[in-house]
């Protein structure tokens, strides 16, 4: 079974510019969550999708992060305008209620704002 | 939402020692991770224990959810076991968001 894939694996980009991410569940998989980490830290969940819709975008800056999961399978998350605090490792997870909520996590985006 | 806590913070020890890992969490939970963060960054699941114990080789956890613990012991450790531990919980009671720990950075020196 394939895991959870994203692209791209690393990013670099001045501030002010725009970027995105994407993120290919786990077959089958309704659930899906984009998460933020900063260096020295643990993982913080930006916003989680059940199928196409948002379940939980409470900790999403707004002004400047958006995602997507437009057919309920893939997701892209796009920030912009970045700024210096948002460099970070961008997690993707995924999970079924069949694994009883167990998240899989792909291998992350390394976004460096210079 | 729920406090979560690792301790200790570093660790380092020798190739072939033992080691417990310590995760307390504030309030009750019906889900808990551990994983492991690999130097590329890539997230392991260990476990998934919600109570009880569970093994898998040379690593093994326990979760006492009425006394808000769990515990990870790695065993006979080895240098490719290197990297940050974590433990996640859900943010609420039956909430699938997870909450983090800051992790515990363990290296195994040779």
């Amino acid at each position: 079974e394939a895991g959870v894939a994203q692209s791209p694996r690393y990013k670099i980009i001045e501030k002010r510019q725009s970027v995105a991410f994407w993120c290919n569940p786990i077959s089958g998989h309704a659930t899906l969550y984009w998460y933020q980490q900063i260096l020295g830290q643990g993982p913080k969940l930006l916003i989680q999708f059940q199928n196409n819709g948002v379940v939980d975008d409470s900790q999403l800056p707004k002004d400047r992060f958006s995602a997507e999961r437009l057919k309920g399978v893939d997701s892209t998350l796009k920030i912009q305008p970045a700024k210096l605090e948002d460099s970070a490792v961008y997690l993707c997870a995924s999970t079924t209620v069949l694994s009883y909520n167990e998240q899989f996590f792909g291998p992350g985006t390394r976004l460096t704002v210079l | 939402g729920i406090q979560v806590e690792q301790s200790p913070p570093d660790l380092i020890l020798q190739e072939g020692a033992n080691s417990t890992l310590r995760c307390n969490f504030s309030d009750s939970v019906n889900n808990l991770q551990w994983f492991h963060q690999n130097p590329w960054g890539q997230l392991i699941n260990l476990f998934y224990i919600p109570s009880g114990t569970k093994q898998n080789g040379r690593l093994s956890a326990t979760t006492v959810a009425t006394e808000r613990y769990s515990l990870l012991y790695i065993s006979s450790s080895q240098t490719t076991d290197s990297g940050v531990y974590f433990c996640a919980v859900p943010y609420i009671q039956g909430a699938q968001k997870l909450v983090f720990g800051q992790g515990t950075r363990l290296t195994i020196n040779p």
